[in-house]
């Protein structure tokens, strides 16, 4: 069962900041955050991770709430290249916990 | 550059055989994946494997094998057992099953029964 909420769909313009919202309220205090995209056809691209700090990378950055139940993914400025299915998936430790388990995501629309 | 192979990018199958996926990687990572999509769905995990010669099943092993003879290879086999076939199949890789290491994906294979 996936144990992350992200919202169907979401739309932006190009060129504008994007911030895509997920709900985890029965994280583990192990659990780490992992984001990954899929654009059609594609295998996923890992996008971005964090445990309780906020985390910035060339591609995004990563919000983390104080209590770890939810986060949010932002883009600072879409590009018509970002339009893929956004994955928020929780990571813990050992057994089936270790593994990367897919919901559904969130589609990302971009317009220009 | 490091990554993951996957081949062939498309695959047709006819119903009653079996087809074997390849999947190599020259990350040196320790641990391999194979997940399965279908339109409009997420990704489903098939069989995992930690190290050389270990692999354990993931949510929908049933008409699947896999066999891990070498780090950098992780093939499936899709048997005739499985019921429906017809999918995107993903391979992937991490350095290690740790919480903090992220995936890095293969660009897949479509197979279709036909």
């Amino acid at each position: 069962d996936a144990k992350t909420t992200q919202p169907n769909s979401m739309e932006s313009n190009e060129e504008e900041p994007v911030h895509l919202p997920c709900n985890h309220s029965t994280i583990s205090g192990t659990d780490y955050i992992h984001w990954y995209r899929q654009l059609p056809s594609q295998g996923p691209e890992y996008v971005i991770h964090g445990l309780t700090s906020n985390v910035n990378n060339r591609m995004a950055s990563l919000a983390i709430a104080e209590d770890r139940k939810s986060s949010t993914l932002i883009l600072h400025r879409a590009t018509l290249r970002d339009a893929a299915v956004y994955y928020c998936i929780l990571k813990g430790y050992g057994g089936s916990q270790g593994n990367l388990i897919f919901g559904k995501g969130t589609k990302l629309s971009v317009k220009p | 550059d490091g990554g993951i192979t996957q081949s062939p990018k498309y695959l047709f199958r006819k119903e009653g055989q079996n087809v074997t996926l390849s999947c190599e990687q020259n990350l040196n990572h320790d641990a391999m994946y194979w997940y399965r999509q279908d339109p409009g769905q997420g990704l489903r995990l098939i069989y995992y494997s930690q190290i050389v010669n270990d692999f354990q099943k993931g949510d929908i092993a049933e008409g699947y094998s896999v066999s891990r003879e070498k780090k950098e290879s992780f093939p499936l086999t899709v048997t005739s057992a499985q019921k429906n076939p017809t999918a995107f199949y993903l391979c992937a890789s991490s350095r290690d099953r740790g919480r903090e290491y992220g995936y890095t994906f293969g660009s897949g294979t479509r197979l279709t029964v036909v």
